[in-house]
């Protein structure tokens, strides 16, 4: 089983449509996780910090499911812009704070 | 302002000629890493270093050299490059400790022919 998993898409939506992307970790000891958004052969951002509590930040909410071992990332009222590749990255197992990504997720928002 | 430079952007080289990009950071991160981005394939990570003179392999080490003699610095040496390492490079840093997020320069793509 891969450390970090998302499902790859491409998720194909309007814009207006809401969108939730999932990914999973396997070690249960991960501490950190972020969401960084990558455009076509562009260097990856920051999206937005992951906290256990869950945080909002504009159309974008993301949240942590500890006992699940998963993130997620809803987009709410997609735009056009929004069509990107979005990375999951967990941080921080065995005392490590060297990342892992998972493959990414590919959106897609048409008018 | 806070970032990570990478040079080339581009290169177009031939097999087997010996090459260097380079990757700085100015801001004072203790972590250090290069990957690699091939289609379908997503980030693979090819060397790191946790801090000065400290290197380590990734998941792709193969055909890749590192070093780490200054703390801003991490070139990636190609000996003698072939047609598979035609890829998109990025460098990478973040300060040490598991909270903080890793900050990207803006990518290398090498074609080797």
């Amino acid at each position: 089983r891969k450390e970090v998993e998302q499902d790859p898409g491409p998720f194909n939506v309007p814009e207006g449509a809401t969108v939730a992307f999932n990914c999973t970790y396997s070690n249960s000891a991960s501490q950190s996780f972020f969401w960084y958004r990558q455009d076509c052969r562009k260097e990856p951002k920051l999206l937005m910090s992951v906290y256990s509590s869950g945080n909002e930040d504009g159309r974008f909410t993301a949240q942590l499911n500890r006992a699940s071992q998963y993130i997620s990332l809803l987009i709410r009222d997609s735009k056009l812009s929004d069509s990107a590749t979005y990375l999951c990255v967990v941080i921080g197992s065995g005392g490590s704070y060297i990342p892992t990504f998972g493959r990414g997720t590919s959106l897609i928002v048409h008018p | 302002e806070a970032q990570v430079t990478q040079n080339p952007r581009y290169l177009i080289t031939v097999t087997g000629k010996k090459l260097t990009v380079t990757c700085s950071q100015n801001m004072n991160h203790e972590y250090m890493s290069w990957y690699r981005q091939d289609p379908g394939l997503g980030l693979r990570q090819i060397y790191y270093s946790m801090n000065v003179e400290v290197t380590d392999k990734g998941d792709v080490p193969e055909g890749y050299k590192v070093s780490r003699k200054e703390k801003r610095n991490f070139p990636l040496i190609l000996e003698s490059p072939s047609p598979n390492q035609t890829s998109l490079y990025f460098c990478a840093s973040k300060r040490q400790g598991w909270q903080y997020e890793q900050y990207f320069g803006p990518g290398t793509r090498l074609t080797v022919t």
